[in-house]
């Protein structure tokens, strides 16, 4: 079966500027999980959906950061007012969520550059 | 305040000798606890996993081991090949209260020589 997707693999925009990066979880997968990976660091969440709704946001560094995934499958992570420090690679995961201990899968990342 | 952290950032170890990565957490909370394997410009990819109730997990040639009075967990590979050369990520969640967020460490990059 197809592994988690994530479109565009690589997005380049100016300072100021709005983005929209796209999750496709695993197929039955109903937990999702957006984390942000920096140069040398370990991924570090953002925010965790449980069906349709945000399970758990308290990983979003600010308000231009907000996460939709409004039929519980494809999610999409939106930046407003893109700043230099936005640049990193934002990796998404799913996971079944069947018990306590779940294995999270993760996606390639879209690497966000911002100029 | 750094929960997950690998003290070591990388590592080089002889082909079909025994590579192994540390990771020490500070959260009595964890209960969970996943190694994960990262190249270059991909994803992580999900290696091995261990319960708080364990002690030891073994899948082929990876071993995780968790000592909880230490807070302190490894991977051992045995025996090390060029093909597990990689960044590794130590990754922690705490099950109680429904969101298992995962706090990562910064990673080791193991280098494996032929």
């Amino acid at each position: 079966g197809a592994g988690v997707s994530q479109t565009p693999s690589n997005k380049v925009t100016e300072k100021g500027k709005y983005v929209e990066l796209r999750c496709d979880p695993i197929s039955g997968h109903t937990a999702l999980y957006w984390y942000r990976q920096s140069l040398g660091q370990g991924p570090e969440f953002l925010i965790y959906f449980q069906g349709t709704g945000a399970a758990d946001d308290s990983g979003l560094p600010n308000d231009r950061f907000f996460a939709v995934r409004p039929e519980g499958s494809v999610s999409t992570l939106k930046i407003q007012r893109t700043e230099r420090g936005d640049s990193a690679v934002y990796l998404c995961a799913s996971s079944s969520n069947r018990g306590p201990s779940e294995t999270q899968y993760f996606g390639p990342g879209t690497r966000l550059l911002v100029l | 305040d750094q929960q997950v952290k690998q003290n070591s950032p990388s590592l080089s170890v002889q082909e079909g000798r025994i590579s192994i990565l540390n990771c020490d957490y500070t959260n009595s909370m964890f209960d969970y606890f996943l190694w994960y394997k990262k190249y270059p410009a991909e994803g992580p990819t999900f290696l091995i996993s261990i319960s708080s109730i364990k002690d030891k997990n073994e899948d082929g040639r990876f071993t995780v081991f968790l000592n909880k009075s230490a807070k302190h967990l490894s991977l051992h590979i045995v025996p090390s090949q060029p093909g597990d050369s990689a960044v590794y990520f130590c990754a922690a969640s705490a099950g109680l209260g429904g969101t298992y967020k995962y706090i990562f460490g910064t990673g080791t990059r193991l280098k494996v020589l032929a």
